[in-house]
């Protein structure tokens, strides 16, 4: 069985500041999905960035980025240049045989 | 639909009362997920439906929990005898089928279990 753990439930950024959110996972399987989503107050789940674990480059959308190790079995997302309206949870998520969430970091930005 | 729609939006139910949620995901999905949020807490993995195969339903928390899909498209999770620990947000996601797609969520529905 995968598992995921999101070892931060709170972090914050000033705006305009960078921020890592932490993310490890746990699976026997060699070819797997990993996935951020975005959870504002308004409760919609949104899909931020999606690394195939085949692929040895980072995964990138726009101020989103990830920092995949395959060994280390890490999965963090940076947020550059970060804005008032990144303020959220975030869940961190793996798919092997179905998709299975971190319990996530709530991120508060300061202006 | 343009999206994953969920109904409803709000319930409050007393204690030892049935409920059930709806989903209708969006047309053409296969795969079809429910989770439950508790309050600032993660999402918790309750079942998995995938086209015709019998579903994953390794997250359910207890046998009075259960959920069917008619016709591969709308979905209903009941709970049975509710307490007040099944109080939390439920959501339904559903994604086409294909391995690693992303998955489209509904607003959830919150249930209050008084």
């Amino acid at each position: 069985a995968q598992t995921v753990t999101q070892s931060q439930p709170e972090m914050s950024v000033q705006e305009a500041e960078t921020v890592t959110l932490s993310c490890t996972y746990d699976t026997s399987e060699s070819d797997y999905y990993l996935f951020w989503y975005k959870q504002p107050p308004s409760r919609q789940m949104i899909l931020v960035i999606r690394q195939e674990a085949y692929k040895q480059q980072n995964a990138t959308e726009n101020r989103f980025s990830v920092n995949f190790q395959k060994a280390a079995k890490s999965f963090s997302l940076k947020i550059s240049d970060s804005q008032l309206g990144d303020a959220a949870m975030y869940f961190c998520a793996i798919y092997t045989d179905k998709l299975i969430f971190g319990t996530g970091t709530r991120l508060q930005v300061f202006p | 639909g343009a999206g994953v729609s969920q109904s409803p939006s709000n319930k409050v139910t007393e204690k030892g009362k049935d409920v059930e949620l709806r989903c209708d995901p969006i047309s053409g999905h296969t795969a079809l997920y429910w989770y439950r949020q508790s309050l600032g807490q993660g999402l918790e993995f309750l079942i998995y439906f995938q086209g015709n195969s019998a579903p994953d339903k390794s997250g359910l928390p207890s046998d009075r929990f259960s959920a069917e899909r008619t016709g591969g498209s709308v979905s209903t999770l009941t709970i049975q005898r509710t307490q007040q620990e099944d109080s939390a947000v439920y959501l339904c996601a559903s994604s086409w089928d294909r391995v690693g797609t992303e998955a489209f969520f509904g607003q959830g529905t919150r249930l209050t279990v008084v």
